[in-house]
């Protein structure tokens, strides 16, 4: 059972290139999110999304554009990288809301 | 919006001392959640408290609810070095999780 598996996990980019992280899970679960974690600043919520085809901005949505297609991935984009955006990457899931949330290993994504 | 604040940011202690990290919500929370974080890894999740003055524990670890449900804490009794790692409380309503700061403890040995 693999959980919630996230791609790339480290990447590398220059300032105005565009890409794709992308997140899966295979627990049928039906809430997942995309946060960035910077130093000090703990986990802040990008974009989240309820359900197959809905998503909705958190406290620092600028800058990202998000997808969900498919029930079981949820796609974070940058359209033209910035240094700011130059920070760790964790998409995660749960089943019902207040539930526990369970995370992929991340994504490392430096912007030069 | 709300924020959730949590101190201290860092804490270095001794093998074997106790340590705390407080959690502070600028609104009612629903419920608290607690995740640890290995250097390196991803949030795991601990526990969850629902009810107002709630207390759980978890061998070493005491988790508290305050009474208004705006404020937790943990308290880790006699630190080992496999505590080592970043604290995160969350406060979750029907389906956003707002995660606090973190602490940041070290363990000495």
């Amino acid at each position: 059972n693999a959980g919630v598996t996230q791609t790339p996990k480290f990447r590398v980019l220059k300032t105005g290139q565009s890409m794709t992280l992308l997140c899966a899970q295979d627990m049928n679960h039906e809430y997942m999110y995309w946060y960035r974690q910077d130093p000090g600043m703990g986990l802040r919520l990008i974009h989240y999304s309820v359900g197959e085809g809905t998503t909705a901005k958190g406290e620092v949505p600028d800058g990202y554009n998000v997808s969900r297609l498919k029930k079981q991935n949820f796609l974070l984009g940058l359209e033209s990288a910035a240094p700011s955006q130059t920070s760790v990457y964790f998409c995660a899931s749960v089943g019902q809301g207040s539930s526990p949330l369970h995370f992929g290993n991340g994504t490392r994504l430096t912007v030069t | 919006g709300q924020q959730v604040m949590q101190i201290p940011q860092y804490q270095h202690v001794q093998e074997g001392e106790d340590f705390t990290t407080y959690c502070n919500s600028s609104t009612t929370l629903s419920n608290i959640q607690w995740y640890k974080q290995r250097p390196g890894g991803h949030p795991v999740f601990l526990i969850q408290l629902v009810k107002s003055g709630e207390v759980k524990k978890q061998k070493r670890l005491t988790f508290q609810f305050g009474e208004a449900k705006k404020n937790s804490s943990l308290h880790i009794t006699a630190t080992q070095t496999t505590d080592v790692g970043t604290y995160f409380c969350a406060g979750s309503g029907t389906y956003k999780y707002i995660f606090g700061t973190g602490t940041r403890l070290k363990v000495l040995a």
